[in-house]
């Protein structure tokens, strides 16, 4: 199945700063790459997703950038603020992988004000 | 609203005692999952369902069981549950699971804590 890591696991960044999530995967035939929010207390939540015919995608303050040749595709959280605070998940996978999913381990944002 | 619910949010059992937590979406969605998330180990699938009445193992499914006979509901059932199912747990749903659409994005319900002493 997929091998999925996450890096880091940690990040701690002062409100105003970028942060980024780097998500790096072993098929290389995946070619749908979303990341998920969860906030305290509740399940993830879908916040940006990329599909292998494109390089780059913007949503305001967040991106997601991929690189299919290396296998690893990143989150970028520009002008942070304390309510980016949560946990990531990334989550490769390919449309022939039928229902299995695999998720990266997850990463603690913290934004401090 | 669309939404997916689970019951119960918390749950305290013992060792050995059956146990099913419900996982119900009002959006139509053909695929629905099971995960269990544990600290440092991310989200791990225990069971997925394609469609009603096909469903299939993810990666941990040992001492679990699951049944989709009719397609809004796809509960989770432990047997015999033991401490080492003490998880928080995350039942999900999308339209389908296929990429080369639009519609793939997996909705979460609130979560299930589950103690088992």
């Amino acid at each position: 199945g997929e091998n999925v890591e996450q890096h880091p696991s940690t990040l701690s960044v002062q409100e105003g700063d970028s942060a980024v999530i780097k998500c790096t995967y072993s098929d290389s035939a995946s070619n749908y790459f979303p990341w998920y929010k969860q906030e305290l207390g509740k399940g993830p939540q879908l916040i940006i997703d990329i599909r292998s015919n494109v390089g780059e995608k913007k949503d305001q303050r967040i991106a997601v950038t991929l690189n299919k040749t290396a296998k690893h595709f990143s989150l970028h959280i520009t002008e942070t603020q304390p309510e980016d605070s949560a946990v990531y998940f990334c989550a490769p996978r390919r449309g022939s992988t039928l229902g299995r999913l695999y998720f990266g381990r997850g990463t603690q944002l913290t934004v401090w004000p | 609203e669309a939404q997916v619910t689970q019951n119960p949010r918390y749950l305290i059992t013992v060792t050995g005692k059956k146990l099913t937590v419900t996982c119900s979406q009002n959006m139509n969605h053909e695929y629905m999952s099971w995960y269990r998330q544990d600290p440092g180990l991310g989200l791990r699938q225990i069971y997925y369902s394609m469609n009603v009445e096909v469903t299939d193992k993810g990666d941990v499914p040992e001492g679990y069981k699951v049944s989709r006979k009719e397609k809004r509901n796809f509960p989770l059932i432990l047997e015999s549950p033991s401490p080492n199912q003490t998880s928080l747990y995350f039942c999900a749903s999308s339209l389908w699971a296929g990429t080369s659409g639009s519609n793939n994005e997996q909705f979460f319900g609130p979560g299930t804590r589950l103690t088992v002493l």
